[in-house]
Parts: structure tokens; sequence; C-alpha cells
């Protein structure tokens, strides 16, 4: 069954470094999306990708944010600068098409020290 | 812009009860629904989804939910929970339109005591 992969599954990373997350959605899948959980709280909506551009943010995806599709099978989410606050657990999820589910990544744990 | 609310952050139920966990959106357009269920340690995995058609729609491991278009709601329900159901459990929303966005409730953590 496809799946959504993401890596690293864990990362610790120290305050102000740049990291990268990484994620590999469904191969005939359209639409992608980056979503974080912060210990013990809700699912926040990041950003949403279609057609090589952003397509919707929200506040939280300020300008250390940035996501790229590289390549036809990669979907990456850059923190330039990175910030305590910034340790959560991250989500990539992909979706073939409006009108079906999206399908989410075991998820990167991110943890700034 | 949708948004969606669970009411009941947390649900303390014994095994073999059952239970319903409640979610209610707001939209100004037509909408999807789904629900997702999140074990410990783990990712999210999509319980159910609501898209069109019956409002009845049964999903994997006993859930079922009902979808109200007058009361905008889509509450989930299990006639008879086991201990492994613990777990957060996550009402998300889509909209119908080309808002892309798939916004999740708060989370209701589901106990099932023996």
């Amino acid at each position: 069954e496809p799946e959504v992969t993401q890596t690293p599954s864990h990362q610790v990373t120290q305050m102000g470094q740049e990291v990268i997350l990484r994620c590999v959605p469904i191969s005939n899948h359209l639409y992608f999306y980056w979503y974080r959980q912060i210990l013990g709280q809700k699912v926040e909506f990041l950003v949403s990708f279609y057609n090589n551009e952003i397509s919707e943010k929200s506040e939280i995806f300020d300008d250390q944010f940035s996501v790229e599709r590289p390549d036809g099978s990669n979907f990456t989410l850059k923190i330039r600068s990175t910030k305590l606050e910034d340790s959560a657990m991250y989500f990539c999820a992909s979706r073939i098409l409006l009108n079906t589910e999206a399908f989410f990544g075991q998820g990167t744990r991110l943890t700034v020290v | 812009a949708q948004s969606v609310t669970q009411l009941d952050s947390q649900v303390p139920v014994f095994e073999e009860a059952p239970v319903e966990l409640r979610c209610n959106y707001s939209s100004s357009v037509s909408v999807y629904l789904f629900w997702y269920v999140q074990y410990p340690n783990q990712g999210l995995q999509l319980l159910l989804k609501y898209l069109s058609g019956s409002t009845l729609v049964k999903g994997i491991n006993g859930f079922e939910a009902e979808f109200n278009k007058s009361q905008t709601s889509f509450h989930l329900r299990k006639p008879s929970v086991h201990i492994s159901d613990t777990a957060e459990y996550f009402c998300a929303v889509s909209e119908n339109n080309y808002g892309q966005n798939f916004v999740f409730g708060p989370g209701t953590r589901l106990s099932v005591l023996p």
C-alpha cells in the first residue's frame, strides 16, 4: 500500500541552526501539506502546496519557513533559524484530489535545544 | 474559512461501553469531513470520511459517524469500545473549493478503562 514517508523520524538541532525536514508523498498525489503538533496540543496547519507553488499558508508559516519540491518525488520543509518553540512533531501529508482524504506520514519529531 | 470544534477534550469510558465523540464545524461552503486517530507516539490514521452520499459512514475498527448538515455536526460513535481504542481522535474538515486547507479540531482523548 502506498504511503507518505518522512525522514528523519527524530532530529535534534541547536537553536539558530537550519533544518530540513524531508517527505516523499504518494507518487500520483497532487496536493501536499505540512502540519505541526506541539507536544500535547492540536495539529496545526502550516502550508499547502499545489502545482509547484504555495497555495495557502498559516500565520505560523513566517519568513523562517520555506517549502520546496526540488524534484518529482521529495517535498521539503526548511526552517532557517530554529527557535526553541519550533520543537514539535511535523507531519507531511498528500492527497490526490480535493475530494479525497489526506494521507499522513509518521512525522518527524524536531527537538530544538 | 472553516473551523472545527471538539467540545470534549477528554472522554473516559469503560471497556465495552458505547462512546460518542462530538465534532461540530463551521463553513460557508460545502465540506468534506474526516476523523483521524492518533495512537500514542504514532502518526495520524484515517478512521473514516464523508465526501458525499449517505450521511452515515462506517470506518475501520467498528467506528461510524453521521453527517448532520443542519446541525453542522459529524459525531463519531462506537457501540462497544476496547482498551486498544485508547487514543487521540481528531475531526477534520476540508472545504469544497479552491481552499485546500485541511483543518483539524483540537482533538479528544479517549481513555478506555478496564
